[in-house]
C-alpha cells in the first residue's frame, strides 16, 4: 500500500493569487498522476509524470502546470487562480510491482485537496 | 479508444439489502485491467481490486464480490448485506496493457440507509 500526501487538505483563496498544490509519495514510486474531480463528478485526468523530468498533459485541458524535480515530490501549480478552477484535485501514484509478467500498476491515492477560488 | 460505463448514477439501498453495481467496458487491447474504487463522503479514492483480462475467476472478499465477464466485457460488483458504511461513490476504471493512464467511469453513488 502506497502512502502517498496533499496539503492543503482544504484552501480557500482570492482570484489572482499563485498558489499550489503539494504531492509526496514515500514508496519511491515513478509514475504520478493529477485528477480533477467536481463534487460528484467523474475524475479527470490533467497531468501525469512516468519519472524525474518528465511531465505530460491529460486527457483534460487545464491552467495549471506541475514539475518533477524529485521522484518523491509532483506539485501542482496555478499562477492565477480564478472561480472555474475550484474543484477538487486528486493526486496519485502507481508502480509496476514485482508480480511480472503480470504488472497492474494500479493506482493510489492521496487524500485530495479540496480547492475553492472565491 | 477505451471507455468505461456505469449506467448507474445512484443506487438507494436499505440497509442488509444486496446492491449490484454494473461496469461495462471497451477496447481493442487483448491485455487489459480493471479496477474498482471507493470513495466515501472524506473524497480520498481507496483501492477495491483488480483484475487482469486473462483471469475471469470471481472473486469474493467479505461482504464485496465481483464477476468479471469477458463475453460481456462487464466487471459487476456487488456487496451483500449492505451497511450505512457502504455508502460511497464507486468507480470503475480500466487500463491497457500499452498505458499507464486510468479510464475511470462516471462513477455510482450508492446511500444505504438505515
Amino acid at each position: 500500500e502506497a502512502d502517498i500526501y496533499q496539503t492543503p487538505r482544504y484552501l480557500v483563496i482570492g482570484t489572482g493569487k499563485k498558489i499550489t498544490l503539494e504531492c509526496s509519495q514515500t514508496m519511491g514510486h515513478d509514475k504520478m498522476y493529477w485528477y480533477q474531480q467536481d463534487p460528484g463528478m467523474e475524475l479527470h485526468l490533467i497531468h501525469y509524470s512516468y519519472g524525474v523530468n518528465s511531465t505530460e498533459k491529460g486527457d483534460l485541458s487545464s491552467e495549471s502546470t506541475v514539475s518533477r524535480i524529485r521522484t518523491e515530490h509532483f506539485p501542482l501549480t496555478l499562477e492565477s487562480a480564478r472561480p472555474s478552477h475550484t474543484s477538487q484535485y486528486l493526486c496519485a501514484s502507481s508502480d509496476p510491482g514485482t508480480r511480472a509478467p503480470i504488472s497492474y500498476n494500479e493506482q493510489f491515492f492521496g487524500p485530495g485537496t479540496r480547492l475553492t477560488v472565491l | 479508444a477505451q471507455k468505461v460505463t456505469q449506467a448507474q448514477t445512484e443506487i438507494s439501498v436499505v440497509e442488509k439489502e444486496d446492491v449490484t453495481l454494473d461496469c461495462v467496458y471497451e477496447t481493442r487491447d487483448t491485455t487489459y485491467y480493471l479496477f474498482w474504487y471507493k470513495q466515501p463522503p472524506s473524497g480520498e479514492l481507496v483501492f477495491l481490486i483488480r483484475r487482469n483480462s486473462f483471469d475471469e475467476q470471481n472473486e469474493i472478499s467479505g461482504r464485496y464480490s465481483w464477476n468479471f465477464q469477458k463475453s460481456t466485457s462487464s466487471f459487476n460488483f456487488t456487496i451483500t448485506a449492505s451497511q450505512v458504511v457502504d455508502s460511497a461513490v464507486y468507480f470503475c476504471a480500466l487500463r491497457e496493457s500499452n498505458d499507464y493512464k486510468l479510464s475511470f467511469g462516471a462513477g455510482t453513488t450508492v446511500t444505504v440507509r438505515a
